[in-house]
Parts: structure tokens; C-alpha cells; sequence
């Protein structure tokens, strides 16, 4: 079984569109993350939830929503999307404060 | 602010060599110090980990050793494989405990 999964794998789409992205984990962790990765391979946090509540909102445009159902759940949507948000989105989650996280494989977003 | 240095990629080996990775941090206190690999396509695995200064983290023959007089987490590995070629990143636990902070990635490319 995947412990962290993304859906889509790969997604292209048209500046000023809405998408989403979801992630699932099944570990039973309670913290879980989302991060952006460019294309130089820089990784950078952008939204942290631990139990369905907000932690970590980095600064992002609030044109990217993250939404917690349940703390198995973190999916991320991204309205009116710009070219500049190309890049490979990582989801993620811990149970520790100080352990290892568990990525997920990534999602490939491209805007043309 | 926490920030993570890292050596420049690439890195060109060929099998059998050794190899160093240098990192280095910024950091409030002694964070905890993670070394993560990236293979093509897919999302990072930890690799080891440091919580407390002189540990050393090893795993799959690699090795690192938390060094706080250099603020340093340098990656060594005594005889690379091709299985080994990938994406390594340093990362360190921000003081909080909320998110991960990654250096900006050495890619390894290790040849037959």
C-alpha cells in the first residue's frame, strides 16, 4: 500500500484555470505538508496542518488554498492559475516533531 | 533565520569512488539534521538522520555525523554505486518543530 499518495501524477493546464490537487496518507500521522519544488530542484514549504488545523502557511499567494477534510487528507487548489506556478508539488506527513517525513511521489504541474 | 548550505552539483563519480557532499546550516539552537535522496521521478526518501551534536546518522552505507563547532552535516559514502546516482538533500528541523528547511539539492551522477 502507498503510505502517501498525490492524484494527479501530471497535470497541464491553461493560465487562469482552477485546479486541485489531492493527497491521501495512510500512516496515521497527524501532521501533514505541502511543498513546492522548481525546476533548479528547490524545495520550499508552503502549508503545514497538523489535525485538520492550519500551522504553516509560508508566504503564498492566496490564489492556493489547502484544505484538511480529515487529517488523513490535504489537498491543495490553485485558482487562476499563472505560468510561474509550473513546478512539481510535494505532499507529505509526520507524526514526530522530530522525525523523518514520508513524501509523496509528486504531483508535475504544468501552465501553458 | 535557518538556512541550509549545500555544495554545488554536479557530482561525477565513478563507481567504487568515494564521495563527500558538504552541508553546512544556519540555525537558532541545534536543530535535528536530515539527509533525504531524490531518484529520478519520484518524491524523497529519508536517508538518515541527527538529533543531538557528535551523533552520526548511517544508513545504506552512507554516513554523517552532526558536527555543531562547524555547524556542518557533511554526507560520505566510501564506495558509490550507478543505483546511487539521484538528488541529496540536507535538510534541518526549524526550531519550532513545524517544517523542514532544505538546502538546494547535489545532484549525483555516478558512472560504470
Amino acid at each position: 500500500d502507498t503510505a502517501v499518495s498525490q492524484t494527479p501524477k501530471y497535470l497541464v493546464t491553461q493560465m487562469g484555470n482552477d485546479k486541485s490537487i489531492k493527497c491521501e496518507q495512510n500512516l496515521g500521522h497527524d501532521t501533514m505538508y505541502w511543498y513546492k519544488q522548481d525546476s533548479k530542484k528547490f524545495l520550499k514549504i508552503m502549508f503545514s496542518y497538523n489535525n485538520k488545523e492550519l500551522i504553516i502557511n509560508e508566504t503564498v499567494p492566496n490564489r492556493f488554498s489547502p484544505k484538511s477534510p480529515d487529517k488523513a487528507h490535504l489537498n491543495l487548489h490553485i485558482n487562476s492559475l499563472e505560468l510561474g506556478d509550473s513546478a512539481v508539488y510535494f505532499c507529505a506527513s509526520s507524526q514526530e516533531r522530530l522525525g523523518g517525513y514520508t513524501f509523496g511521489s509528486g504531483t508535475r504541474l504544468t501552465v501553458v | 533565520g535557518n538556512s541550509v548550505t549545500q555544495m554545488e552539483g554536479p557530482v561525477t563519480l565513478s563507481e567504487e569512488a568515494f564521495l563527500t557532499i558538504n552541508c553546512t546550516y544556519t540555525a537558532t539552537g541545534y536543530p535535528s539534521l536530515f539527509w533525504y535522496v531524490q531518484y529520478p521521478g519520484e518524491g524523497l526518501q529519508l536517508l538518515l538522520k541527527a538529533t543531538k551534536a557528535d551523533d552520526k546518522g548511517s544508513n545504506k552505507g552512507f554516513e554523517a555525523t552532526y558536527r555543531k563547532e562547524t555547524t556542518s552535516f557533511h554526507l560520505e559514502k566510501g564506495s558509490v554505486q550507478v543505483s546511487d546516482s539521484a538528488v541529496y538533500f540536507c535538510a534541518l528541523m526549524n526550531q519550532a518543530g513545524t517544517a523542514l528547511i532544505f538546502g538546494k539539492g547535489t545532484t549525483l551522477s555516478v558512472s560504470s
